[in-house]
């Protein structure tokens, strides 16, 4: 079966600290992309990852960063969280074609306080 | 960039098709049209995808307009299970970025029993 793995379902940080958060894919997917998900604003794309150390910004990256060392992970830091940044957070994977799926993770729910 | 439109929510009664439009007037003429959809608490999954003919599979059709402006996500016969958020977006056939991978809130599809 074709995954995608997030690394925390739910996390629960305060207000200034440091959140990674990890997603992790074993289809050898060249792109790579995290989105959030709030009420009303369905999901919206951060950031996009076409290749290792690779990235492009997607409608919110304010506050936020990525890292993509490795083509099989791709996080998402948010370097000092804070309330308005709580969300449920989705990693996906595709191969670069247009044609391709994009595949999920269950997401993260991150709370921060 | 080339976005789409959905209603915010529809109800079909269980056993009988659902037919779900998209709106997509600015589609480019190489965008393949994508659906998904979110079951509750997971990420959203892969239903169908199609560029200009009409496609089936096992979960679904799509019916997609001559002009391409517009498609069609057909459920043959609704069950509960497919209570979901549906998301209709469009991809690029080249790999040029996030811009074309706009999800959207989508349409919630209520399924009466």
């Amino acid at each position: 079966d074709v995954k995608v793995t997030q690394s925390s379902r739910y996390l629960v940080k305060r207000t200034g600290e440091k959140v990674f958060l990890e997603c992790v894919q074993d289809m050898d997917h060249e792109n790579m992309f995290w989105y959030r998900q709030d009420p009303g604003l369905g999901l919206r794309l951060i950031y996009f990852s076409y290749d290792v150390k690779m990235k492009e910004k997607g409608d919110i990256p304010e506050g936020y960063s990525v890292s993509r060392e490795k083509k099989e992970r791709f996080s998402l830091i948010l370097e000092s969280a804070s309330t308005n940044q709580t969300s449920m957070y989705l990693c996906a994977s595709s191969v670069p074609r247009g044609t391709g799926e994009l595949f999920f993770g269950e997401g993260s729910r991150l709370t921060v306080l | 960039d080339a976005k789409t439109t959905q209603p915010n929510s529809m109800e079909s009664n269980e056993e009988e098709p659902v037919h779900l439009p998209c709106n997509h007037s600015t589609i480019s003429g190489t965008d393949y049209i994508h659906w998904y959809r979110q079951l509750p608490s997971q990420g959203p999954e892969y239903v169908i995808h199609g560029l200009t003919s009409n496609v089936n599979n096992r979960m679904a059709s799509l019916a997609i307009a001559e002009d391409r402006k517009s498609s069609t996500l057909i459920l043959h016969r609704a069950t509960l299970r497919d209570a979901a958020v549906y998301y209709c977006i469009l991809r690029s056939p080249l790999n040029t970025g996030a811009n074309n991978l706009f999800f959207g809130t989508g349409t919630r599809l209520t399924v009466i029993p």
